[in-house]
């Protein structure tokens, strides 16, 4: 019940085109949902994240898709660069602002590469 | 901003030896840290939680003696991995947190047990 699937494994892009990554859960008490970018040897970097009372959040050219009956959201690149290829990888907790905060459960990664 | 320092970034070791990760919250004082493993090409896992001043919380199957974690003030917390074997190498991150602060990850030491 604490897993998070994310797909694909691996994807790869064209310059300009649209990345789309996707993740479902099966913890109904999960209420925090960010999205990491992780560069080799690197730890992860906090991309953008989404509470479940709102359907769709967007920073420049990052969204993310939540469909709270479907327990599924997912992370759109518009316009993708190479320089976004990394490891994305979806998260999830619960008790936001509480002590459980910051705990959280990983998706398997997608590795994203943008071709020039 | 807030920036979670780990120290080493990198480690070789022999089999049989204890080694030290700190991880540091440089402007924020962190009440609880998390501690990550990450093999390659695979997820993070979450391995303990640690509050300030008490006992870690470790996951199912983490070996708490194995893997002892220390977090005595609220801006430095370590990960010792004692008698260390070539399984035990791996990616260890870890995450802070305290207050109005955000979570922040540090950028990870990668152990090599030879």
């Amino acid at each position: 019940q604490q897993q998070v699937k994310q797909s694909p494994q691996s994807l790869i892009v064209q310059k300009g085109g649209i990345s789309i990554i996707n993740c479902a859960y099966e913890n109904t008490a999960f209420d925090y949902f960010p999205w990491y970018q992780q560069f080799p040897g690197k730890g992860p970097a906090l991309l953008i994240a989404i509470r479940p009372d709102v359907s769709e959040k967007k920073e420049g050219r990052f969204t993310i898709s939540f469909n709270k009956s479907a327990k599924q959201f997912s992370l759109h690149i518009m316009d993708s660069q190479p320089g976004d290829s990394a490891t994305y990888f979806c998260a999830a907790s619960s008790g936001a602002g509480g002590t459980s905060y910051g705990k959280l459960t990983f998706g398997q990664g997608t590795i994203l590469t943008v071709h020039p | 901003g807030a920036v979670v320092s780990q120290h080493p970034s990198r480690v070789i070791c022999k089999s049989g030896t204890s080694v030290k990760i700190e991880c540091r919250s440089l402007d924020f004082q962190a009440t609880t840290m998390f501690w990550y493993r990450q093999f390659p090409k695979k997820s993070l896992m979450l391995m303990a939680t640690s509050n300030e001043g008490s006992k870690a919380t470790y996951e199912q199957g983490v070996e708490k003696d194995k893997f002892l974690i220390n977090h005595a003030s609220l801006t430095l917390s370590t990960l010792t991995v004692t008698s260390a074997h070539p399984e035990d190498s791996s990616f260890y991150i870890c995450s802070a947190r305290g207050g109005a602060s955000p979570l922040h990850f540090g950028n990870g030491t990668r152990l090599t047990v030879t």
